[in-house]
């Protein structure tokens, strides 16, 4: 069974330009968590979406957007890119029952914002 | 203060010691508790969780959680050099958003 993908793997953008990510979760699985992983800071919390709609977003600025399509993949926009955005970001997914206890990760885009 | 506190080591052992990682965390409305293990330029990988108070094993793994003090642990028996890697605890609420939260990580190496 696949797991979850994201691409790419690698993305360099600069300044001012604007970003997106994609993820395919795993199947079956209709929830999918994005998160930024950046050096020293652990993993934050930014979007959560579930049967094609935003449930919940974190503490990040709205030009963090995103959206999920009827297949339930995903996509992470970041517009405006600023430096501080570089970081590795990780798609998860997890069944609508366990919620993000059973969240399986891919294995990240790293983002870098020259 | 941030809602889960996690030492970030590094914590380095010899293969065949018994490994102690830790998490603080100060939101009691936590009940579920997770450790991810990552590799270096991986995403985490579920390694286990349980729910409220109590110990739960998996193998060479032990997951304990101590809600009276808000205090969680994982430990590894008999340490193999593949064990090498960024420890991640995580937790979330029981109800509303299911988003986890998670500790900085600890890095972990374990020599031959």
């Amino acid at each position: 069974e696949a797991g979850v993908t994201q691409s790419p793997t690698h993305l360099i953008k600069t300044r001012g330009q604007q970003a997106t990510l994609r993820c395919s979760p795993i199947s079956g699985h209709t929830s999918v968590y994005w998160y930024q992983q950046a050096l020293g800071l652990g993993l934050q919390f930014l979007l959560w979406y579930d049967e094609g709609e935003e449930r919940n977003r974190g503490n990040f600025p709205p030009r963090f957007s995103g959206r999920q399509f009827p297949n339930y993949s995903s996509e992470l926009n970041v517009n405006a890119l600023e430096l501080e955005d570089s970081a590795l970001y990780l798609c998860a997914s997890s069944l609508y029952g366990t919620g993000g206890t059973e969240a399986f990760f891919g294995q990240g885009t790293r983002l870098t914002v020259v | 203060q941030k809602e889960v506190e996690q030492d970030p080591g590094p914590l380095s052992v010899p293969e065949g010691a018994i490994v102690s990682l830790n998490c603080t965390y100060s939101n009691s409305a936590f009940q579920y508790f997770m450790w991810y293990r990552q590799y270096s330029r991986k995403g985490p990988e579920l390694l286990m969780y349980t729910y409220s108070s109590g110990n739960k094993e998996d193998g060479r793994f032990t997951a304990q959680v101590d809600k009276s003090s808000k205090y969680i642990s994982l430990f590894i028996r008999d340490s193999q050099p593949s064990d090498s890697a960024t420890y991640l605890c995580a937790m979330r609420r029981l109800f509303g958003a299911n988003n986890l939260f998670f500790g900085t990580g600890t890095r972990l190496t374990v020599i031959p």
